[in-house]
This record gives C-alpha cells, structure tokens and sequence, in this order.
C-alpha cells in the first residue's frame, strides 16, 4: 500500500459545528503532517507528528486539533471554525530521516467549506 | 534563513516542445531539493528529488531536474511536453530542526497546449 487516504473528500460545516478530518497511511511511515491550501497557493504546514508525538504546531488557532491515535492514523479535528478557514486540507506521511531527506507522500485532500 | 523561490507564475509551452519550470534556492548546508506537481482538486504528487550525486536526476513521468550549485537553481525539464502534463508545479526544500517540515514555493502552473 503506498497511498495516503483522506476522509471525507468534501466537508461542509457551519460555524458551530464539531467534525473531524481523517487520515491513515499503512506505509510505515513514522511522520505525518497537516497542510492548509488556499486556492493556487502553495500548501502552509500546520502540524507535524514524529513518531506520533506533535513535533511542529506552526501557531495555529486551537479551533484546529490534531491528534495521532497510532503510527497510522492522523486526525484533524474542527471546532468553531470561520469561513476563511475554508481551504483543502492535505494530509502527507513520510520516513523520519536526519536532515529531511524524504520525500512525502500526500493524501488527495479534503475540501472543507465554512457557512 | 532557507528557502525556495519559482521566479514565474505560469508558463507556457506547445505540446512536443521542451519545457523548463524554474527554481532558485537559498539553503545552507547541503541543500535538499524535491518537485511536486498538483493536478486539479488532487493532493501533491512526487515528481524527483536531489540530494547528492549526479547533478541531473531523473523522476517520474519524464521529468527531470538539473542542479546547478553556481547559480543555486534546481530546474525542472521535459524533453517534450504532453497536454496531460498541464498542471501546478512546486519546488520545495525540507527546513530541519527536531523533525523536518517541507516548506514549498509559490508554485508554477504549467499550460500546454495542442
């Protein structure tokens, strides 16, 4: 399996809700990542977790939190968010190896849609 | 500071003909170089990488990359472009610390046309 897979693909969601965006690698993969992509932008990190530990949270709001159950699964769970929040969230894994050498694997995203 | 820079906001080719998307780094050390291309509501997708070695690495779908230390470039080519090769480009270089973040360019798109 050398496929990052990201549920939903498209999420709709008021101000006031709670979901959760999912991801889950069966690469073996020790790194997980979350990025944030405006339209015909470049992907912003959000959030990095080394051996399921969060190594790099890169000042994003605690509407945003992330949480790493196992070596295989990464969450990103949504509370209160604004319509500028609306963005395709990609999920990528990768190797751990000194000097970040490797290269990352990226899920095809959600497209999430504040109302 | 480390960084990448991709010089042009789009770029235009006719199908058959070469193509060369740009970078320029700025990374201390050894520089780490990788390209992605992202298709339309799709994820990024690996294209090639530098590390060491051999200036001019080979990737995927016919890509390849030249490194160029004496004028910090890492350019992407093709011999000959395919309208199927349309898409958003971007150039990155991991930033290293305790866990390693890919940090990209602004990102080139790529129209070919017939």
């Amino acid at each position: 399996d050398t496929e990052v897979t990201q549920t939903p693909k498209h999420l709709v969601m008021g101000m006031t809700n709670k979901k959760s965006l999912k991801c889950e690698q069966h690469m073996g993969h020790r790194a997980m990542y979350w990025y944030k992509q405006k339209a015909k932008k470049p992907p912003e990190l959000m959030f990095v977790y080394s051996y399921e530990k969060l190594s790099i949270n890169e000042s994003v709001p605690s509407r945003f939190s992330p949480e790493c159950p196992n070596s295989s699964l990464l969450n990103l769970h949504l509370h209160a968010l604004q319509p500028e929040d609306s963005a395709l969230y990609l999920c990528a894994s990768s190797q751990v190896r000194a000097g970040g050498a490797d290269s990352y694997t990226f899920g095809s995203g959600t497209r999430l849609t504040v109302v | 500071a480390q960084s990448v820079a991709q010089p042009e906001d789009q770029v235009n080719v006719a199908e058959g003909n070469p193509l060369t998307v740009k970078c320029t780094y700025s990374v201390s050390g050894n520089p780490y170089l990788f390209w992605y291309v992202q298709y339309p509501n799709r994820g990024l997708q690996f294209l090639l990488k530098y590390i060491t070695g051999d200036n001019l690495v080979k990737g995927s779908y016919g890509f390849e990359a030249e490194f160029n230390k004496s004028q910090t470039s890492f350019h992407l080519k093709k011999p000959s472009a395919l309208v199927s090769d349309s898409a958003l480009y971007f150039c990155a270089a991991p930033f290293t610390g305790t866990a390693s973040k890919l940090t990209f360019g602004t990102g080139t798109r790529l129209q070919v046309t017939l």
